[in-house]
């Protein structure tokens, strides 16, 4: 049972560029979170997804970011015209049910945008 | 206010030590409390979840909830080197909120 699988581990943009990050939950799973972590830092929610609904982005910069998680595939965080403030790590995790549960979270993917 | 605030340390602690980490919440109505545990450059790992006040054992860790004093607590006995890293504190409301994280060292 694979744990909950994130894609690039590593991305290198150059600022202006777009930046797509996936996330494939734990099998049995229908609920994703993204969070981002700056350096020393701790996480912050970004937005939180079920199979093709958006449930809660309050989290989420009003411009530039953009998430999804459609019926068939992973859910992709999506950073269009990079800057070097998006440099973080984003951590994907899913959970069976609602938050009432601990999070299962993916390995990361480390944005350094150039 | 800050939803979740842990002091960042860092906390050093010798090896056979019990290590105290400390975290306090502002939402009086948070339901679930758990402590993750992150090592430099990976994910956070979940080690524990409490869920009502007292304590809860698993091992060498130990989780206390006061829900009164709005404060969650995280004790390991026995510190082992390897259990040098930072632990996130984590509670719900409306959100699932993180704290910053302590980050603790044990020398051997």
């Amino acid at each position: 049972n694979a744990g909950v699988m994130q894609n690039p581990r590593h991305l290198v943009r150059r600022r202006g560029q777009e930046a797509r990050l996936r996330c494939s939950p734990m099998k049995g799973h229908s609920h994703v979170y993204w969070y981002r972590q700056l350096p020393e830092e701790g996480l912050k929610f970004m937005v939180y997804l079920q199979k093709e609904n958006i449930i809660d982005e309050s989290g989420m910069p009003k411009e530039r970011f953009s998430a999804e998680f459609p019926k068939e595939g992973p859910s992709i965080l999506r950073i269009q015209q990079v800057v070097r403030g998006d440099s973080a790590a984003y951590f994907c995790a899913s959970s069976p049910s609602n938050r009432v549960y601990g999070y299962t979270f993916g390995s990361g993917t480390r944005l350094t945008v150039v | 206010q800050k939803e979740v605030e842990q002091n960042s340390g860092p906390l050093s602690v010798p090896e056979g030590a019990i290590a105290s980490l400390n975290c306090t919440y502002s939402d009086r109505g948070s339901q679930s409390f758990f402590w993750y545990r992150q090592y430099s450059g990976k994910s956070p790992e979940l080690i524990m979840s409490i869920y009502s006040n007292g304590d809860k054992e698993d091992g060498r860790f130990t989780a206390q909830l006061n829900k009164a004093s709005q404060y969650v607590s995280l004790l390991i006995r026995d510190s082992q080197p390897s259990d040098s890293a930072t632990y996130l504190c984590a509670v719900t409301g409306n959100q699932f909120y993180f704290g910053t994280g302590t980050s603790l060292t044990v020398i051997p």
